[in-house]
C-alpha cells in the first residue's frame, strides 16, 4: 500500500528565503506526481505535474524534482513571498489504479 | 475553459434536509471525482465517474448519492446527513481515468450540517 510522507509538517520563514519541501513515497510504481497548493478553506490549485519519465518540472519560481527509484520528490520555492503562504500537498498517482495518494501536507508561512 | 466549477460555495443544511452539490467542467474530461476533506486532513476519494461508469469508495455511506447526467456535469445528492459530514467537498476531473495527465480541482463546497 502506497504511503506518502511530507516533511516538514510546518515551516515558517522570513520573506525572500529559498525553500525546499520534501515528499517521500513507499511504492515507486507511480504514473506521475502532482504538487498542489491549498489556501485555508479553499480548493486545490495544481502547481506542477511530473510524469514518471521526467526528472523535474519548472513553473516560475517553483521547481519540482522527482526521483522515482528512491521514492522522493522535492518542491523548491525561490525567493519566497507572503503570498506563497498556504498548505502544499504532494500526490503521486498509482500506475495500477490511477488514483491519487495524498501526503498530509506542509503548512508554509512566509513572514513579511 | 480550464476550470472545474462547483456550486454552491457554501451550504448549511439540517439533518432532515435534501440538497445537492453541483460540479461542471467543459474541458472534455471523461473522468470526474468527488472528494471529502476534513479540516487539516488530505482529501478522501468518495466517487469516480469514468465513461459513465461509477466507482464507489465502499466506506462512503448511502446518504451520499452521486449522479452524472452527462459527461460535463456531476452532482452529489445529500440526504439525512449527520453533523460529522460537515466538510469541504471537492470535485475534480481528469482527461481520462487512465491517462495520468493530472487532476484539475474545483474550489469546493463548504458544507455545514446542523
Amino acid at each position: 500500500k502506497q504511503e506518502v510522507t511530507q516533511i516538514p509538517a510546518a515551516l515558517s520563514v522570513p520573506e525572500g528565503e529559498n525553500l525546499v519541501l520534501n515528499c517521500s513515497f513507499t511504492d515507486s510504481a507511480i504514473y506521475n506526481l502532482q504538487w498542489f497548493r491549498q489556501d485555508p478553506g479553499k480548493g486545490l490549485t495544481s502547481l506542477l505535474l511530473i510524469q514518471s519519465s521526467q526528472r523535474e518540472q519548472t513553473s516560475g519560481r517553483l521547481n519540482a524534482s522527482l526521483d522515482k527509484s528512491s521514492g522522493r520528490s522535492t518542491l523548491y520555492i525561490a525567493a519566497s513571498q507572503p503570498g506563497d503562504s498556504a498548505t502544499y500537498l504532494c500526490a503521486p498517482e498509482g500506475d495500477s489504479n490511477y488514483q491519487l495518494i495524498w501526503g498530509a501536507g506542509t503548512k508554509l508561512i512566509i513572514k513579511p | 475553459d480550464t476550470e472545474v466549477t462547483q456550486t454552491p460555495k457554501h451550504l448549511v443544511m439540517g439533518m432532515t434536509n435534501k440538497k445537492s452539490l453541483k460540479c461542471e467542467q467543459h474541458m472534455g474530461h471523461r473522468a470526474m471525482y468527488w472528494y471529502k476533506q476534513k479540516a487539516k486532513k488530505p482529501p478522501e476519494l468518495m466517487f469516480v465517474y469514468s465513461y459513465e461508469k461509477l466507482s464507489i469508495n465502499e466506506s462512503v455511506p448511502s446518504r451520499f448519492s452521486p449522479e452524472c447526467p452527462n459527461s460535463s456535469l456531476l452532482n452529489l445528492h445529500l440526504h439525512a446527513l449527520q453533523p460529522e459530514d460537515s466538510a469541504l467537498y471537492l470535485c475534480a476531473s481528469t482527461p481520462d481515468q487512465t491517462a495520468g495527465y493530472g487532476y484539475t480541482f474545483g474550489s469546493g463546497t463548504r458544507l455545514t450540517v446542523v
